[in-house]
């Protein structure tokens, strides 16, 4: 079946620092979708991409889809306090329209 | 929109017990999903319909699991009967279908079986 793995599972930032998370598909996905989940929280909707190569920004966030729509990953500049939380990316296949899987998420915890 | 409704949001029950776990998506939309989230197994599709009917629901770990949807503002997910393995967040989301856009996600209820 379909995986989603995600990495780093958790990820230590000093603020004001980078980092990226990365996703990646065993299978080719029709589009990729990123969400964050406050402590405490439900996932929220950061953004979708859908064509290989895609790259779109949400002012410190990047969100990149891979060429073969097999991967993605997410960087955010200059981490905040309020970036806190944990990122999950979630993938449809071609094939099973509409089902959304989740990947494990990357737990991001800044320190002032 | 007042977004995806969940009831109740915290149920503590025994052992052996019934839970009934309820949703109610946004008005319009046409699918809706059921996820459980650990801290162990993270969050996990359950099953999920489109128009009121099942497309998937192999994520259901067993028999001891029903959903069902009898019509598009309403859907329910049940355990009978419960056991402490089952204790989790539950959470139901709701999109539309046809153009594959985001879940909105509600705010989940938060399942402990003792």
């Amino acid at each position: 079946g379909q995986q989603v793995m995600q990495i780093p599972q958790y990820q230590h930032v000093q603020e004001g620092e980078d980092f990226t998370t990365y996703c990646n598909s065993s299978t080719t996905l029709s589009n990729i979708q990123w969400y964050k989940q406050r402590p405490g929280g439900h996932p929220v909707f950061l953004i979708q991409l859908v064509k290989s190569g895609e790259v779109k920004k949400q002012k410190r966030l990047t969100f990149q889809f891979g060429e073969a729509k097999k991967n993605s990953s997410l960087h955010i500049t200059a981490t905040q306090t309020t970036d806190v939380g944990t990122y999950f990316c979630a993938g449809s296949r071609t094939d099973s329209w509409g089902k959304l899987q989740f990947g494990a998420g990357t737990q991001v915890v800044v320190t002032p | 929109d007042a977004g995806v409704i969940q009831s109740p949001r915290h149920e503590v029950t025994e052992m052996g017990q019934e839970v009934t776990l309820r949703c109610k998506p946004i008005s319009g939309h046409n699918s809706l999903f059921w996820y459980r989230q650990t801290m162990m197994r993270g969050l996990e599709l359950l099953i999920y319909f489109n128009n009121n009917v099942p497309i998937d629901d192999s994520g259901m770990p067993e028999d001891r699991f029903s959903a069902k949807m009898p019509n598009a503002s309403f859907s329910t997910l049940k355990i009978q009967p419960s056991e402490p393995r089952d204790s989790a967040v539950y959470f139901c989301a709701s999109s539309f279908w046809d153009t594959n856009t985001e879940a909105f996600f509600g705010q989940g209820t938060r399942l402990t079986v003792v």
